[in-house]
C-alpha cells in the first residue's frame, strides 16, 4: 500500500496570503514531484526534486517554491498567494529510477479569493 | 519535444460496453509509456505500463499494446462497468520525468 499524504485537501483564502501545502510519504522514496492540475485536467510539472536538497523547476513557470530537507517530506509554499494560483495542486513520489511509476496523494485544492 | 495526444472526451459508455481510449505519442527515444486513472476526489494511480515496443501492460480488464510502428498505445476493455468511471491519462517517460496527456474522462451509465 503506497501511503503520500497532502495536507490541507481543501483551502480558501484571500489574496496575498502566504500559505504551505504540505506533502509527506513513507515509502522512502527518492523522487517526489509536485503538479498543478487545471480545471480541463490537464497536469503539469512545477517542481521535483530527486532527493534531500535537490530542487527542480518543473516543464511550468510556477511562483511557487519548495523545499527537501527531509526525505519524506516536499512542502510547496506561495509567497503572496493570487487568484491566477486558484487550482488543484498533486504531490507524488517515486524511486529513482522507476520514475515512471510514481504514486500520487489525493490532492489540495486550493482557492484564492 | 516529447508528447502524448489523447481522444478528446467525455466518453460515455453503457455497462458493459467496449473501450478504446485512444493514443498516440511523439518521442525521440524509446520511451516507457504508462497508463494512469484518476477516479473522483482522488490523486491518479498506475493502471499499467509497458517498456518496450510490443509489450502488453493489463490490469484490471484493462489492456494496452505498445505500438512503435503507429506510435500508439491505446487503452481497450471488454466490458466496462460503472466503477470504471474515472479520468485517464496516457503517459510517457521523459529523462526522468512523467509527460501526461491531456486525460480523458469516462463516463459509463447502469
Amino acid at each position: 500500500e503506497a501511503d503520500i499524504y497532502q495536507t490541507p485537501r481543501y483551502l480558501v483564502i484571500g489574496t496575498g496570503k502566504k500559505i504551505t501545502l504540505e506533502c509527506s510519504q513513507t515509502m522512502g522514496h527518492d523522487k517526489m514531484y509536485w503538479y498543478q492540475q487545471d480545471p480541463g485536467m490537464e497536469l503539469h510539472l512545477i517542481h521535483y526534486s530527486y532527493g534531500v536538497n535537490s530542487t527542480e523547476k518543473g516543464d511550468l513557470s510556477s511562483e511557487s517554491t519548495v523545499s527537501r530537507i527531509r526525505t519524506e517530506h516536499f512542502p510547496l509554499t506561495l509567497e503572496s498567494a493570487r487568484p491566477s494560483h486558484t487550482s488543484q495542486y498533486l504531490c507524488a513520489s517515486s524511486e529513482y529510477y522507476d520514475y515512471g511509476t510514481q504514486y500520487f496523494g489525493p490532492g489540495t485544492r486550493l482557492t484564492v479569493l | 519535444g516529447d508528447s502524448v495526444t489523447q481522444m478528446e472526451g467525455p466518453v460515455t459508455l453503457s455497462e458493459e460496453a467496449f473501450l478504446t481510449i485512444n493514443c498516440t505519442y511523439t518521442a525521440t527515444g524509446y520511451p516507457s509509456l504508462f497508463w494512469y486513472v484518476q477516479y473522483p476526489g482522488e490523486g491518479l494511480q498506475l493502471l499499467l505500463k509497458a517498456t518496450k515496443a510490443d509489450d502488453k501492460g493489463s490490469n484490471k480488464g484493462f489492456e494496452a499494446t505498445y505500438r512503435k510502428e503507429t506510435t500508439s498505445f491505446h487503452l481497450e476493455k471488454g466490458s466496462v462497468q460503472v466503477s470504471d468511471s474515472a479520468v485517464y491519462f496516457c503517459a510517457l517517460s521523459d529523462g526522468g520525468k512523467l509527460i501526461f496527456g491531456q486525460g480523458t474522462e469516462l463516463s459509463v451509465k447502469p
